[in-house]
């Protein structure tokens, strides 16, 4: 049973806009949730991170933000760029340490 | 450089035959990983390593077996009793205690069973 959802499969949006990913987990024990960026043909790459004692983290365009009462969390990219093109899973680190994937959204910059 | 290398890219084999995946690191990391993608699932784990000669399960390790002879290679074998074989397989590494977000990811193998 997936303990990390990322139920939009897809996103499009218009250069300069923002892009805003969800993701929403099972397991209140989890602590620590991450972001990873992948495109086609190569392993997905760290993006940003964020500990549940956090309720944002921002790192240049990118920003994760943390609601745990809803179990639920989201990265905002702004201004969005048609390099930010790719797959983006969320990641969240469970009780023995390991990490657990969601489906991955798969993100599109238009001109 | 510094990095993972995966090989081959991609990988075509009939059913019934088992398959080694190959995982190469050169980053002087004690940790490996081997994760599996599927379409519309995000990566689940199949086997990890800590340290040479010694490795355990992950959540899908049924059909899959492992060996870590050496602290930069972690080759993954995929044999016939895996009933779903066809999928893109990652491998990572990271720092031994290390937070987990120092994971790196190889380009990735993707496998067909024909």
């Amino acid at each position: 049973d997936q303990q990390v959802k990322q139920n939009s499969p897809s996103l499009s949006v218009q250069e300069g806009r923002i892009s805003i990913l969800n993701c929403d987990y099972t397991n209140s024990m989890f602590d620590y949730f991450l972001w990873y960026k992948k495109y086609p043909a190569e392993g997905p790459t760290f993006l940003i991170s964020i500990s549940s004692i956090k309720d944002k983290n921002e790192d240049g365009r990118f920003t994760v933000f943390l609601n745990k009462s809803a179990k639920h969390l989201s990265l905002h990219i702004v201004p969005s760029q048609p390099g930010d093109s790719a797959v983006y899973f969320c990641a969240a680190i469970d009780s023995w340490g390991k990490l657990q994937f969601g489906a991955g959204t798969q993100v599109v910059v238009t001109p | 450089d510094g990095g993972i290398t995966q090989s081959p890219k991609y990988l075509f084999r009939k059913e019934g035959q088992n398959v080694t995946l190959s995982c190469e690191q050169n980053l002087n990391h004690d940790a490996m990983y081997w994760y599996r993608q599927d379409p519309g699932q995000g990566l689940r784990l199949i086997y990890y390593s800590q340290i040479v000669n010694d490795f355990q399960k992950g959540d899908i390790a049924e059909g899959y077996s492992v060996s870590r002879e050496k602290k930069e290679s972690f080759p993954l074998t995929v044999t016939s009793a895996q009933k779903n074989p066809t999928a893109f397989y990652l491998c990572a590494s990271s720092k031994a205690g290390g937070p987990l977000y120092e994971q790196f990811f190889g380009p990735g193998t993707r496998l067909t069973v024909l």
